[in-house]
């Protein structure tokens, strides 16, 4: 069975753009969350979904947003991009809230 | 809030050597804890977890147990090999559920021949 899928797997944005990440859950997994994950440190939440539904926002500004579709993938969107969002940015699924998460491989995205 | 607090890298080691990295956690209720792995170029691949105090999660060799009483999640292998060599990221997740995991800094192991 296929993993967790992101796409693009690089990015290159400069400041002040509008970025759109995407994820492909494993099949039969309903729940997604996204993580941000700045080089040399571990991975900071950014949101969960389960069921289409927000079940948890990290700390994180609102130029950051995610939705989450009927097919269960989802999309990450970053708006006014910041030098300092400069990370890769992970997608994991689970089959609910309370089983593991899985991980993608990542967006590797770069701001100039 | 929570948070979790793990060894300082980079760790070198001889093949065959034994190896532990530590991992202690501040968190209220009862999160399960979990061990990742991240190969270089890709993304975390679970480890090992426990989701109650005494617990012991097991993989590949590679052990740690949930004590409550410490705090800890000491992650533990008796016998490296080359192929070990990654960064290991310790982390912790809201009461019984997986939701929002928070992850330690990770530790970058690297074993050699």
């Amino acid at each position: 069975d296929a993993g967790v899928t992101q796409s693009p797997t690089h990015l290159i944005k400069t400041r002040g753009q509008q970025v759109t990440l995407r994820c492909s859950p494993i099949s039969g997994h309903k729940s997604v969350s996204w993580y941000q994950q700045v080089l040399g440190q571990g991975p900071q939440f950014i949101f969960q979904y389960y069921e289409k539904e927000e079940r948890g926002r990290g700390n994180f500004p609102d130029r950051f947003s995610a939705r989450q579709f009927p097919n269960y993938s989802s999309e990450l969107n970053v708006n006014a991009l910041l030098l300092g969002d400069s990370a890769l940015y992970l997608c994991a699924s689970s089959l609910d809230i309370y089983q593991p998460q899985h991980f993608g491989d990542g967006t590797r995205l770069s701001i100039l | 809030g929570n948070s979790v607090t793990q060894m300082e890298g980079p760790v070198t080691l001889s093949e065959e050597a034994f190896l532990t990295i530590n991992c202690t956690y501040t968190a209220t209720g009862y999160p399960s804890l979990f061990w990742y792995v991240q190969y270089p170029g890709e993304g975390l691949q679970l480890l090992l977890k426990a989701t109650k105090a005494d617990d012991k999660g097991s993989n590949k060799g590679f052990e740690a147990t949930y004590r409550k009483e410490t705090t800890s999640f000491h992650l533990e292998k008796g016998s490296v090999q080359v192929s070990d060599s990654a960064v290991y990221f310790c982390a912790l997740s809201d009461n019984f559920g997986n939701e929002k995991l928070t992850f330690g800094t990770g530790t970058r192991l690297t074993i050699i021949p």
